[in-house]
């Protein structure tokens, strides 16, 4: 069975600081992996997306995610946090091998940023 | 395109109402899906189709039920609404090839 574990449900950095939101998963098959963010009361938007392509992928807004096969993980990651980035972040795994759309998600972690 | 719409946005039920959640999508998706989120809890699976007239259950399915009849349609029904389906509901689809899924804005639901 696949699983999500995001480290942290809140991280807090100064404006201006790196970003570091954490993912782990469990997948006993080849992962497809995703990081969403969520606005306060909107939908989630991709930020970025891995389908076994380059392990360094980059998404909108400046942030990245590195996938590690040896670590499973896929943390994400933004050198200059902005005002702007706090929101909801949620790390989801879906099945590499079987074309339905379904995503197993992480419990999500709120960022919040200081000035 | 509008992408994916819901609606109602916000509803509220007594215990044992039934309702129906709309959902629509105009991109054309083969793959739809709904999930409830909870605090701390992520969001989690609780019907999804791969076509018309193709649906499967997820995670959590108990207390709601679909059905697919168009490519654009995927209404959530609640049976006999419980306090514990109280959530915000999003509403999902996707293209087969790339696993992205484009969320709607989601309905808050209480049942009181």
């Amino acid at each position: 069975a696949q699983s999500v574990t995001q480290l942290g449900s809140h991280v807090s950095v100064s404006e201006g600081a790196l970003v570091l939101l954490r993912c782990n998963y469990s997948s006993s098959v080849p992962p497809y992996l995703f990081w969403y963010v969520q606005y306060p009361n909107q939908g989630l938007q991709l930020l970025l997306k891995y389908t076994s392509a380059a392990t360094l992928v980059k998404g909108i807004n400046g942030f990245e995610a590195e996938f590690k096969k040896s670590e499973t993980s896929f943390h994400l990651t933004k050198p200059s946090a902005h005002m702007s980035d706090a929101a909801e972040y949620f790390c989801a795994v879906s099945h590499g091998s079987s074309n339905t759309g379904k995503l197993i998600f992480g419990q999500g972690t709120t960022l919040q940023v200081k000035p | 395109n509008a992408g994916v719409t819901q609606t109602p946005k916000f509803q509220v039920l007594k215990t044992g109402q039934s309702m129906t959640l709309q959902c629509a999508q105009d991109m054309n998706h083969e793959y739809m899906s709904w999930y409830r989120q909870d605090p701390g809890m992520g969001l989690r699976l609780i019907h999804y189709s791969v076509g018309a007239g193709i649906t499967d259950q997820g995670e959590v399915p108990n207390g709601y039920n679909v059905s697919r009849s168009t490519t654009e349609d995927f209404p959530l029904r609640l049976l006999s609404a419980a306090p514990s389906q109280t959530s915000v509901y999003f509403c999902a689809s996707g293209r087969g090839g790339n696993y992205e899924q484009y969320f709607g804005p989601g309905t808050r639901l209480t049942v009181t």
